[in-house]
């Protein structure tokens, strides 16, 4: 079945030290997002890629970066984690339709980080 | 300000009864389309039903159906028959805009629904 795949489900890591979150969609999806959702908040979008276009969200910290080497992987970089960005991390993606509109998105089962 | 409300902080309802979750939005665009995603707790976001500012008719999709308000900015979530797995965060979310948004959505604050056998 096609969908969205996130690795890994369950993520630790210390306080500083730098660690990568994956995302891969066989849904053939030309734009791909990731969002950070800390608990019982909303989904805040950090930034998401057209093809490869990158996006950034006006206030995503400069902490966080993404790469897009192909039209199926997207992987989100957490360059020094601090406490505060623990929290599940959503990547999702959608397509471009006829007439310029976008379909839903599409959400893979997040990646849950910890940092101690 | 906030694009998209969403009043009910946790909801209640009795196994196999309806329950209708609020949801009010703030655009400008003429185009826009509206969203219900369901969050479990393991936390997965499950896509539920969609609405176009165009569409003239509620959409309907199974238990679930959408009661658009265009004049009011209102976009409720009506579930008929509510069953124990329904039990979960609900978010309302809007796309604003044409091509240049990329579909982005904004999501409301959630609302948790508890269901009680």
């Amino acid at each position: 079945d096609a969908m969205v795949i996130q690795n890994p489900r369950y993520q630790v890591t210390q306080f500083g030290k730098p660690v990568t979150l994956s995302c891969s969609q066989t849904l053939n999806h030309n734009v791909m997002y990731w969002y950070q959702q800390k608990s019982s908040q909303a989904p805040k979008l950090l930034f998401h890629y057209y093809d490869k276009d990158f996006n950034n969200e006006a206030d995503t910290p400069d902490n966080f970066q993404s790469r897009r080497p192909n039209t199926s992987f997207c992987f989100l970089d957490i360059r020094s984690p601090g406490l505060g960005d623990a929290a599940m991390y959503l990547c999702a993606t959608s397509r471009r339709l006829a007439f310029q509109g976008y379909n839903e998105q599409f959400f893979g089962p997040g990646t849950r980080l910890t940092v101690l | 300000a906030q694009k998209i409300t969403q009043t009910q902080p946790g909801m209640f309802v009795q196994e196999k009864e309806a329950v209708t979750l609020d949801c009010t939005y703030d655009t400008s665009d003429q185009s826009y389309g509206l969203f219900w995603y369901k969050q479990p707790s393991s936390g997965e976001m499950i896509f539920l039903i969609y609405q176009g500012s165009y569409d003239e008719q509620n959409a309907t999709e199974g238990r679930y159906s959408l009661n658009f308000q265009k004049a009011r900015k209102s976009a409720n979530l009506v579930i008929s028959a509510s069953q124990l797995g329904d039990s979960a965060m609900y978010f309302c979310a809007m796309r604003e805009g044409g091509s240049t948004s990329y579909g982005k959505l904004t999501f409301g604050q959630g609302t948790i629904l508890t269901v009680h056998p």
